[in-house]
């Protein structure tokens, strides 16, 4: 398996600008998360998905991000309009083990940074 | 009080040392724990899963103390390969929902092995 695949890698845009994140989960894994991750806050969970219905978005910081889940083999993260404080790294991650033994698997990332 | 405290480091050891990292939790309720491991630039992988009993892997060893409320990582023999940033993370209880899903993350420790 080609495990979690996120695009694009690096995406640098400005201060307005729609941003639009994606990710293929671990075929057969029924559950999606999206993070960020800063030197300051460290991982941070935003949104997560079961059987692609979002279960938790409690972590989403705000009206400008939005994330999705149209099938099972893919989700996006959107923030429109993007500000410099939304400069991090955003991993997905994917999981289909049992609840004790749950294993994350997780993405190269994308480094985003917003000028 | 953060959920989820580790002392940053950086820990600084030679080739061969042995090293122990301690994680701290605030909620006595946690049910599950893990260490994950970060390397530069790179996403977090599931380095083991920390058992009541504690746990043994090869050179690493992950112990946990409900009483004190922490979890430890012991890296025998260390090598060069093993300096990353370590992640102490624990899994609270159900959400609303009943789904047991959600991970606290600390800000890791990070582990310098010099030759």
């Amino acid at each position: 398996d080609a495990g979690v695949i996120q695009s694009p890698r690096h995406e640098v845009t400005e201060m307005g600008q729609e941003v639009t994140l994606r990710c293929k989960p671990i075929s057969g894994h029924n559950s999606l998360f999206w993070y960020r991750q800063t030197m300051m806050r460290g991982l941070e969970l935003l949104i997560y998905f079961n059987n692609n219905v979002p279960i938790d978005d409690s972590g989403m910081p705000e009206d400008r991000f939005s994330a999705k889940m149209p099938n099972a083999s893919f989700s996006t993260l959107k923030i429109q309009p993007s500000e410099p404080r939304d400069s991090a790294v955003y991993f997905c991650a994917s999981s289909g083990g049992t609840a004790r033994n749950e294993k994350l698997f997780f993405g190269s990332g994308t480094q985003l940074s917003v000028l | 009080r953060k959920e989820v405290e580790q002392d940053p480091g950086p820990f600084n050891v030679p080739e061969g040392a042995t090293v122990a990292f301690n994680c701290t939790y605030s909620n006595s309720a946690s049910q599950s724990f893990f260490w994950y491991r970060q390397d530069c630039r790179k996403e977090p992988k599931l380095l083991m899963s920390v058992y009541s009993s504690g746990n043994e892997d090869g050179r690493f060893t992950a112990q946990l103390n409900r009483a004190s409320q922490y979890i430890s990582l012991l890296i025998r023999d260390s090598k060069l390969s093993d300096s990353a940033t370590y992640l102490c993370v624990v899994r609270s209880l159900k959400d609303n929902a009943g789904n047991n899903r959600k991970l606290i993350w600390g800000l890791g420790t990070s582990l310098a092995v010099n030759p």
